[in-house]
């Protein structure tokens, strides 16, 4: 079993621009979850996706959205990046509201 | 006042010495209660989690949670260099809410 895979795994973007990161959740998991973790902090919940709804927000602007499709994957889209968006980007996966497991993290770099 | 506090650290102790990680919390709704080990620049590891109140032993690791106190803690026994990494608490009402990790360095 992989896990939970994230890709890619660093990005480099300028400011203004727009990325997509993408998470497939470990096998049997139904529910996706977004964090962000700036450096020397604890991860920052931004979203959690389940049966392709979003179904709780964090404390994050609409630049911040998401999907998640049928087979369970989900991507993160960040439009407008700012320079203060740097930062790793965690997916976790979970079946239902049991504790997640994370990917290794998109390392996102905004110049 | 954050739903969920930790002391970042760093800890930094020798090798053998029993380690006592430590969080509070103020949600009285959070159900799940979770410590994880990151490593740098990875993604955190989930350690070992409790539901509701009460001890749980994995080998080296002991997990308190006292909801009363709305406490929870983490005992590592016999602590290795190979135990260095960051360890954060969470806590869970179907969101995971995390504490800002606590560093640990154990010398050899």
């Amino acid at each position: 079993d992989a896990g939970v895979t994230q890709s890619p795994t660093h990005l480099i973007k300028t400011r203004g621009q727009q990325v997509t990161l993408r998470c497939s959740p470990k096998s049997g998991h139904d529910t996706v979850s977004w964090y962000q973790q700036a450096l020397g902090q604890g991860p920052q919940f931004i979203f959690q996706y389940y049966e392709e709804e979003e179904r709780q927000r964090g404390n994050f602007p609409d630049r911040f959205s998401g999907h998640q499709f049928p087979n369970y994957s989900s991507e993160l889209n960040v439009n407008a990046l700012l320079l203060g968006d740097s930062a790793l980007y965690l997916c976790a996966s979970s079946l239902g509201v049991k504790p997640s497991i994370f990917g290794q993290g998109t390392r996102l770099t905004v110049v | 006042q954050k739903e969920v506090e930790q002391d970042p650290g760093p800890l930094s102790v020798p090798e053998g010495a029993i380690v006592s990680l430590n969080c509070t919390y103020s949600n009285s709704a959070f159900q799940y209660f979770m410590w994880y080990r990151q490593y740098s620049r990875k993604g955190p590891e989930l350690l070992m989690y409790t539901y509701s109140s009460g001890n749980k032993e994995d080998g080296r690791f002991t997990a308190q949670v006292d909801k009363s106190s709305k406490y929870i803690s983490l005992f590592i026994r016999d602590s290795q260099p190979s135990d260095s990494a960051t360890y954060l608490c969470a806590m869970s009402a179907a969101i995971g809410r995390f504490g800002a990790g606590t560093r640990l360095t154990v010398k050899p």
